[in-house]
């Protein structure tokens, strides 16, 4: 069954330092998509990809965070200079169709920032 | 107004009885309501799904009821197993799989 896969699984880094969270997404799928959810609270939406371009980014994906398809089959969220409050579980999505289709999830990538 | 609430936040059931999940929306705006259920370790995964020109939809022992005017809908778990045992959330979306999620529900059956 294809799946999202994502890496790091955990990523301990010092606060201010750069950040890269890597997503490889289902083949066939053309939407990519960031969640993240803090320790205890609610999965967030981040920002949603298409096509080479950022379609939709939520308050939370300030001008520290980044994302790009740099090579066709990876998708990578980039946080720029990191902040205790970015401690979280990054979740990747991929889906088929625009809106409201089927997302599918990686297991996460889980960012400490000490 | 893009908050979707979920209740309870923990959930203990015996194997064989009941799961029932509720959540609450307030933006009218919304138009497809999935449930993901996920595992420790795992990324969440999607259970069932509906949109608001149905009141019921039944996959198996997943069935979602929706009630359009009171902005609610919940998720009935029937006959739950131990394999059942997981974090339940809910979300809602209006376009674009920006999904907004409920505060998730903690399941444990018990054998």
């Amino acid at each position: 069954e294809p799946e999202v896969t994502q890496t790091p699984s955990h990523q301990v880094t010092q606060m201010g330092q750069e950040v890269i969270l890597r997503c490889v997404p289902i083949s066939n799928h053309l939407y990519f998509y960031w969640y993240r959810q803090i320790l205890g609270q609610k999965v967030e939406f981040l920002v949603s990809f298409y096509n080479n371009e950022i379609s939709e980014k939520s308050e939370i994906f300030d001008d520290q965070f980044s994302v790009e398809r740099p090579d066709g089959s990876n998708f990578t969220l980039k946080i720029r200079s990191t902040k205790l409050e970015d401690s979280a579980m990054y979740f990747c999505a991929s889906s088929f169709l625009a809106t409201t289709g089927e997302l599918f999830f990686g297991e996460g990538s889980r960012l400490t920032v000490l | 107004q893009q908050q979707v609430k979920q209740s309870p936040q923990s959930l203990i059931v015996q194997k064989g009885g009941i799961s029932i999940i509720n959540c609450a929306y307030e933006n009218t705006a919304f138009d497809y309501f999935p449930w993901y259920q996920q595992f420790p370790g795992k990324g969440p995964a999607l259970l069932i799904a509906i949109r608001p020109d149905v009141s019921e939809k039944k996959e198996g022992r997943f069935t979602i009821s929706f009630n359009k005017s009171a902005k609610q809908f919940s998720l009935h778990i029937m006959d739950s197993q131990p394999g059942d045992s997981a974090t339940y959330f809910c979300a809602a979306d209006n376009a674009g799989n920006m999904l907004t999620f409920g505060g998730g529900t903690r399941l444990m059956v018990k054998p």
